[in-house]
């Protein structure tokens, strides 16, 4: 069976600070990897894609997967309280449109 | 901006009633999406996968009969929950891939409140 697993929380860091989110997947056959930022009471909002080794940054965000530790992470520089959300992690395989989701961490940033 | 839109937001109905919540693709084509539920500080749950043209696939545990799932078109599929009970109270959600990268683009989602 398919799994993905986030730390469930909460995690807190104070404003300005680095936020590492981080995720492990079970599933090898896994080719592309997403994070997704949910607020409460809404819908997840993707915020990262990655699909080969290595880092990949966008703005404030770095995604960083490991294939053969089957490892990937978000790291959230100068994090501002409008980052408190619960970051969801997902895999999904090849030729397939189903994404497996971990069950979340819930991120609190401290003014 | 929103590229999978949902209606209603929010439906409040008496116990037995039938609800239907619409997932829209926004310019563009969706041959599947996706149906979540998600309960109060938990997870995302799959309920379904919508097909077009086909029957949708449902997650192990999910009545089918109680959650009709219909894709009628390319950029529309509808989940209807029959005969509601507060239990089925939940926000669901639903989702549509979108591009090579396979990413997930979720519906603003559904807050149902069954009474």
């Amino acid at each position: 069976q398919k799994e993905v697993e986030q730390n469930s929380g909460p995690l807190s860091v104070p404003e300005g600070a680095i936020a590492s989110l981080n995720c492990t997947y079970s599933d090898r056959g896994s080719q592309s990897f997403f994070w997704y930022r949910q607020y409460s009471g809404k819908s997840p909002e993707l915020i990262m894609s990655i699909y080969s080794n290595g880092d990949k940054e966008d703005g404030r965000f770095t995604a960083q997967l490991n294939k053969a530790s089957q490892y990937v992470s978000l790291l959230i520089r100068d994090s501002q309280p409008s980052d408190s959300a619960t970051y969801l992690c997902a895999g999904g395989g090849a030729g397939s449109y189903q994404l497996t989701f971990g069950k979340g961490t819930k991120l609190s940033v401290i003014p | 901006g929103a590229v999978v839109s949902q209606h209603p937001s929010r439906v409040i109905c008496k116990s037995g009633t039938s609800v239907k919540i619409e997932c829209r693709s926004l310019d563009f084509q969706a041959t599947t999406m996706f149906w979540y539920r998600q309960f109060p500080k938990q997870s995302l749950m799959l309920m379904a996968t919508s097909n077009e043209g086909s029957k949708a696939t449902y997650e192990q545990g999910v009545e089918k009969d109680k959650f009709l799932i219909n894709h009628a078109s390319l950029t529309l599929s509808t989940l209807t929950v029959t005969s509601a009970h507060p239990e089925d109270s939940s926000f669901y959600i639903c989702s549509a891939p979108l591009g090579i990268g396979y990413e997930q683009f979720f519906g603003p989602g559904t807050r149902l409140t069954v009474l």
